[in-house]
């Protein structure tokens, strides 16, 4: 059982544009920044979006986040075979339990 | 070009412990945080802890406090994940990454009796 929680799969035609959710609590993303997260089948992970909204150098603007209380989201416009992968969104916990970092669950993202 | 470069798959019996490396080029080792973070098969990713190069400190998972150290070696740019008392469920692929922005390839960790 993840802490931030995201739909276990998505789905989209070529061009569209979908959106993945990540939900959380007030210790995670309610109080910090929101990191994405993409893996392609049998790589290391990939950092695809920092602090919210932010873009690595060399990630396609087709690629966006946003935040609004403790729920986040990623959105992909134009929508593309390669995009292809699995999707996680992360955080930084400040919970009693302990401070340490948590992921979501993954999204699994079909392009049809 | 940056890049982390990780040792070897282990396969270990359970009980054992592994050491995971993790060599760090084309930047400067001290500047990045470095965690360790794993990925059982099929399922999601999972934070382990952190080192900070420059001076060694440590913030470990709490699931993991004790049965992980992350230790590092500046002259090498190298850093080192432990995890003892092993057993079936940390069959895993164990990933470093620096900051998260950078990778490193991965090691399989087979746990079997």
């Amino acid at each position: 059982q993840s802490v931030l929680t995201q739909p276990p799969s998505a789905s989209g035609t070529p061009g569209q544009r979908v959106t993945i959710s990540c939900s959380g609590s007030s210790s995670n993303i309610g109080s910090n920044t929101v990191n994405w997260y993409q893996q392609l089948p049998g790589t290391a992970p990939k950092l695809l979006i920092y602090s919210n909204n932010q873009r690595p150098s060399g990630v396609p603007d087709r690629f966006s986040g946003s935040k609004s209380g403790t729920s986040a989201s990623l959105a992909i416009s134009g929508l593309q075979s390669e995009d292809e992968a699995d999707y996680y969104c992360a955080a930084w916990d400040d919970s009693l339990n302990g401070r340490s970092w948590v992921f979501g669950g993954g999204t699994k993202l079909t392009v049809l | 070009q940056m890049q982390l470069v990780q040792s070897g798959a282990e396969v270990k019996k359970t009980g054992s412990s592994v050491k995971v490396s993790c060599k760090a080029s084309g930047y400067t080792f001290t500047y990045r945080y470095l965690h360790w973070v794993r990925q059982a098969p099929g399922q999601a990713l999972e934070w382990m802890g952190w080192i900070t190069p420059f001076n060694g400190n440590t913030n470990y998972a709490q699931k993991f406090q004790d049965r992980v150290t992350i230790t590092r070696d500046r002259s090498m740019s190298t850093a080192y994940m432990e995890l003892s008392s092993l057993r079936s469920e940390d069959t895993a692929m164990y990933y470093c990454a620096g900051a998260f922005d950078i990778w490193g390839q991965g090691t399989m960790v087979t746990v079997s009796s």
